[in-house]
């Protein structure tokens, strides 16, 4: 099955830095990779995705790379704000059928310090 | 948007009763939803697949018997929790998949916290 290894486990960033997170996946079947932010005691929110058809994306201040030969993707959080706080959690899924599950990475606790 | 509905948000019980969460898609039809559970710092376990009308997929390492799936219809399906103990103390989240922008996304519930006494 796909694993889906993410990192850094945590970030901490000054306000206004960039911020850099890396996933690996395993399954080169796989075609859709989402990107879920999660604040404390919440639900995760899709922030941004992209599918295999696509090597960036980008979404105001967010964006997503995909390199498919080498199997990673990124997110990339620029200008950040102590808001963009929280854990955020990449996504791996094959196929786009409703009943296909996404395998997620551990996540990265991304810290914004004013 | 959709929107995924989960309730109850939180609940409190005494060790070996059961325990029922539900979750409903408000705005779309769902066939198939999913359950994960998440434990504090750690990211989303799936625990099954819910199929309407069908018998759930459960992963590895999930007590069917334990967790009871069922999705009755289109839009609800529900997770009871059976005999429940404290290690099942968790924060369990539904999510449902619906079409958007030529791909199926995942729109999750807000969660459930459960406390085993």
């Amino acid at each position: 099955g796909e694993n889906v290894e993410q990192h850094p486990s945590t970030l901490s960033v000054q306000e206004g830095d960039s911020a850099v997170i890396k996933c690996t996946y395993s399954d080169s079947a796989s075609n859709y990779f989402p990107w879920y932010k999660q604040e404390l005691g919440k639900r995760p929110q899709l922030i941004i995705d992209i599918r295999s058809n696509v090597g960036e994306k980008k979404d105001q201040r967010i964006a997503v790379t995909l390199n498919k030969t080498a199997k990673h993707f990124s997110l990339h959080i620029t200008e950040t704000q102590p808001e963009d706080s929280a854990v955020y959690f990449c996504a791996a899924r094959r196929g786009n059928n409703a009943g296909n599950m996404l395998t997620f990475g551990g996540g990265t606790r991304l810290m914004v310090k004013p | 948007g959709a929107v995924v509905s989960q309730h109850p948000s939180w609940v409190i019980c005494k060790s070996g009763t059961s325990v029922k969460i539900e979750c409903r898609s408000l705005d779309f039809q769902a066939t198939t939803m999913f359950w994960y559970r998440q434990f504090p710092k750690q990211s989303l376990m799936l625990m099954a697949t819910s199929n309407e009308g069908s018998k759930a997929t459960y992963e590895q390492g999930v007590e069917k018997d334990k967790f009871l799936i069922n999705h009755a219809s289109l839009t609800l399906s529900t997770l009871t929790v059976t005999s429940a103990h404290p290690e099942d103390s968790s924060f369990y989240i539904c999510s449902a998949s619906h079409a958007g922008a030529g791909a199926n996304v995942l729109t999750f519930g807000a969660g459930s916290r459960l406390t085993v006494l």
